[in-house]
């Protein structure tokens, strides 16, 4: 079982380029989540997911959008790429329900220039 | 507002035991993890407490204290591989995770 993969493992991007983040899980969890991490702050919950069909707003969701079409599939789309979105990003997955270990993808590199 | 929070950064000895506080105020509490995070990877979980007291996992073990709004994460036997962050996060009242920014931990030989 790969777990959670995240595709790409790193980018540059222009000031308003648009790029898609792709996450995968082979897990069969319910529960879908985006993070962003920037440098001595905690992780920030972008949109996450408690089933296909079904997505949610987080903390910081605003340039970004999400679907969830699939149980295994959660891309992270941003449309017009900003300098503050220059992070590392996360896609976890859980099962869900009281529970809520989750498990974390390797992560995305953005540069945003 | 929610808050999380653990010291920056501790130093500690191989072989020695360090103990990392995390102090929340939250809305609503429905369990409190521990995860490590090395440099440059994910974070992996380490520990869950929902009731008060003491959880032993091998070397790692995890305090709760909800009427204080305190945790901490003890490390026995220090080892050079345990030098990465540690990251405090609860779970709030709608099931979600609030994280602090995490402590880093240098183990010096």
């Amino acid at each position: 079982n790969a777990g959670v993969t995240q595709t790409p493992k790193f980018r540059i991007l222009k000031i308003g380029q648009s790029m898609t983040l792709q996450c995968t899980q082979d897990m069969n969890h319910n529960y879908m989540y985006w993070y962003r991490q920037d440098p001595g702050m905690g992780l920030k919950l972008i949109y996450y997911s408690v089933g296909a069909g079904i997505t949610d707003k987080g903390e910081v969701p605003n340039g970004y959008n999400v679907s969830r079409s699939t149980t295994e599939d959660f891309p992270l789309r941003l449309e017009l790429a900003a300098p503050s979105q220059t992070s590392v990003y996360f896609c976890a997955t859980s099962l869900g329900g009281e529970s809520e270990t989750q498990y974390f993808g390797p992560g995305t590199r953005l540069l945003v220039l | 507002g929610q808050n999380i929070d653990q010291p920056t950064e501790m130093t500690a000895t191989e072989g020695a035991i360090v103990q990392i506080n995390c102090t929340y105020q939250t809305s609503g509490f429905n369990g409190l993890f521990w995860y490590q995070q090395h440099a440059g990877e994910a974070p992996t979980f380490l520990s869950y407490n929902v009731l008060d007291g003491l959880e032993e996992k091998g070397r790692f073990s995890s305090f709760l204290s909800r009427s204080k709004g305190y945790s901490y994460l003890l490390l026995k036997e220090l080892q050079m591989k345990d030098s990465a962050s540690y990251l405090c996060a609860v779970l709030d009242s709608n099931y979600q995770l609030i994280w602090g920014a995490g402590t880093k931990l240098i183990i010096k030989p």
